[in-house]
């Protein structure tokens, strides 16, 4: 079935540190890809997302890039912040289906 | 502002009680979704609903009951044969069929003693 693969936390980084987090994920169908980052005691909140091969998605710094090749969507961010401390989500959602499928997140905590 | 509630943010329960948890969205959104996540993992899908009167089994539907009588109202019941109800429930909606961003309200943590 479908599933998605995130590279397993915690992940801790300086500030200003280059960030990336990888996710893969099952190739049934053309699924749309989505990152997702959820705040202490929050819900989710969408990062960016990316609905055909080669899109790249960005927001707020952040950027991920659908690979067909390698069935891949890794987030990336050239400099952190405090403030990007978070879980984040990497999810998919294939054909006409609504529902997504997400992977098991990754706590990122950034240092002063 | 358009949105989605979840309410109470905190509920505690003794073992053995069913308890509602509520969902609203004034988003005007088609389908509405509910999730369970447990520390360290994925949300994984408990029930959701494409359209008023009609909702679908997720993947661990065992021991939830929804209803949806209102396209702006998604209750999830935790009744008393989910086996280990604790944990933080999140609401989502959808809109339209083609719509891909799944909206998600701020949580609801459940706490059975």
């Amino acid at each position: 079935g479908d599933s998605v693969t995130q590279m397993e936390g915690p992940v801790t980084l300086s500030e200003e540190a280059f960030l990336t987090i990888n996710c893969t994920y099952t190739a049934t169908g053309y699924p749309s890809l989505f990152w997702y980052v959820q705040y202490p005691g929050e819900g989710l909140q969408l990062l960016l997302k990316a609905t055909k091969a080669d899109d790249k998605g960005s927001n707020k710094g952040f950027e991920a890039t659908y690979r067909k090749e390698t069935t891949s969507f890794h987030l990336e961010k050239g400099s952190v912040q405090v403030s990007d401390s978070a879980v984040y989500f990497c999810a998919r959602r294939a054909g006409s289906a609504r529902q997504l499928t997400f992977g098991s997140g990754t706590q990122l905590t950034v240092l002063p | 502002d358009g949105g989605i509630t979840q309410s109470p943010k905190y509920l505690f329960r003794k073992e053995g009680q069913n308890v509602t948890l509520s969902c609203e969205q004034n988003l005007n959104h088609d389908a509405m979704y509910w999730y369970r996540q447990d520390p360290g993992q994925g949300l994984r899908l408990i029930y959701y609903s494409q359209i008023v009167n009609d909702f679908q089994k997720g993947d661990i539907a065992e021991g939830y009951s929804v209803s949806r009588e209102k396209k702006e109202s998604f209750p999830l019941t935790v009744t008393s044969a989910q086996k280990n109800p604790t944990a933080f429930y999140l609401c989502a909606s959808t809109l339209g069929p083609n719509g891909n961003e799944q909206f998600f309200g701020p949580g609801t943590r459940l706490t059975v003693l």
